[in-house]
């Protein structure tokens, strides 16, 4: 299958920090990447979908201004949380679909921890 | 209304032994996907086996099988011969549409336990 890869795996920050965290698909094009949260023992829960060249579309309830999306290239999607704080902690992950593609591809994930 | 339903939290089951994960979904829209993800304690989402809304066998994909039930609106995943390494959580998911903008709602995941 496709590869998708997710940059840091593993990320600790101070509160109020901003962490940025990558999600590259390697030999596709993915015109579409999402974004999910997944909190200990429980469901995904998508956050926002990305369209490259457009603003992301953010869920109910997500924070557009707290959890920045880019996607600016057909290849690189990127989350920022910003004034990171305890209770964002949490395993971010990323997934990319192409155009062509029946099935999304996902990262390998990054489980954040603020201090 | 969930979107996907999974009704075992755990599951136990011997090695060599097939398991049978359950999974029902809701929807009103005639062409949807359904899938099958395992994700081991390190996190990453693996893809194991697709059933689209008009396909008209079972998917299988080795020792995975889909056994889609339309009209109950139903996609248990079969695991046959199970192993050591099976032991993870498996979420069921769908997606509903043909765009591929539209994203995969995910059940909460059972947790399969395999012992030896």
């Amino acid at each position: 299958g496709a590869v998708v890869s997710q940059h840091p795996s593993r990320v600790i920050c101070k509160s109020g920090t901003s962490v940025k965290i990558e999600c590259r698909s390697l030999d596709f094009q993915a015109t579409t990447m999402f974004w999910y949260r997944q909190f200990p023992k429980q469901s995904l829960m998508l956050m926002a979908t990305s369209n490259e060249g457009s603003k992301a579309t953010y869920e109910q309830g997500v924070e557009k201004d707290k959890f920045l999306i880019n996607h600016a290239s057909l290849t690189l999607s990127t989350l920022t949380v910003t004034s990171a704080h305890p209770e964002d902690s949490s395993f971010y992950i990323c997934s990319a679909r192409g155009q062509q593609n029946t099935e999304a591809f996902f990262g390998q994930g990054t489980r954040l921890t603020v201090v | 209304a969930q979107k996907i339903t999974q009704t075992q939290p755990g599951m136990f089951v011997q090695e060599k032994e097939a398991v049978t994960l359950d999974c029902t979904y809701d929807t009103s829209d005639p062409s949807y996907g359904l899938f099958w993800y395992k994700q081991p304690s390190s996190g990453e989402m693996i893809f194991l086996i697709y059933q689209g809304s008009y396909d008209q066998q079972n998917a299988t994909e080795g020792r995975y099988s889909l056994n889609f039930q339309k009209a109950r609106k139903s996609a248990n995943l079969v695991i046959s011969a199970s192993q050591l390494g099976d032991s993870a959580m498996y979420f069921c998911a769908m997606r509903e549409g043909r765009q591929a903008g539209t994203a995969l709602i995910f059940g909460k995941g059972t947790t399969l336990s395999v012992s030896s």
